[in-house]
């Protein structure tokens, strides 16, 4: 078990640019979420994936929020024109889903995005 | 929705004082209820659960119990030490773990 990776743990970017993050979740979990943490704040859900199928997404996450998992392993979050109230740390979780309680979630150490 | 709503911090207690951290929640359905904890420079990690009313989560001699007809999953430890100072985060998650719900922190400060 090498835990839930996150790369890159810091981005520091320019308002209106692009960025992406990738997660690798733990291999045999087919479970992935994102959350977003501000601040003083606790995680806010995003999205979720069950294998490659995004099956939930917050309204938190506007149009300019991507998120995808082609094959059901890693996953990518996008952000497109990136503004100064993106700046928070994003963060991965994957859990598996077996039997009927629900599996806690293994959380990565998160992505710190800066916006100048 | 469904909400977590957790007692504000800071908190800060001496080495061996009885600790609890309040939780209340709304969910509709019977959700699962979970602490995690976040010690400095590191990721959330689970401390414990419990998935059905009356259930005792415990772990690292931290006690939460589901609590339905109060709504309620309060942290509980009898004795503190100065290693358990991190930041404790309350959390619900819908039958299915689709989605979570987390609160807002709560950071616990242990001097000796």
């Amino acid at each position: 078990d090498t835990g839930v990776s996150q790369d890159p743990r810091h981005k520091i970017t320019k308002r209106g640019q692009n960025v992406t993050f990738r997660c690798d979740p733990i291999s045999e979990h087919n479970r992935l979420y994102w959350y977003r943490q501000t601040l003083g704040q606790g995680p806010e859900f995003l999205t979720y994936f069950q294998n490659e199928a995004q099956l939930e997404k917050s309204r938190l996450l506007s149009d300019r929020f991507s998120a995808e998992r082609p094959k059901g392993s890693f996953s990518t979050l996008e952000i497109q024109r990136t503004e100064q109230g993106d700046s928070a740390m994003y963060l991965c979780a994957s859990s598996p889903s077996r039997g009927e309680s629900n599996q806690p979630q293994h959380f990565g150490d998160g992505t710190r995005l800066s916006i100048l | 929705g469904d909400s977590v709503t957790q007692m504000e911090g800071p908190v800060t207690l001496s080495e061996e004082a009885f600790l609890t951290i309040n939780c209340t929640y709304t969910a509709t359905g019977y959700p699962s209820l979970f602490w995690y904890v976040q010690y400095p420079g590191e990721g959330l990690q689970l401390l414990l659960k419990a998935t059905k009313a009356d259930d005792k989560g415990s772990n690292k001699g931290f006690e939460a119990t589901y609590r339905k007809e109060t709504t309620s999953f309060h942290l509980e430890k009898g004795s503190v030490q100065v290693s358990d100072s991190a930041v404790y985060f309350c959390a619900l998650s819908d039958r299915g773990g689709n989605q979570f719900y987390f609160g807002t922190g709560t950071s616990l400060t242990v001097i000796p």
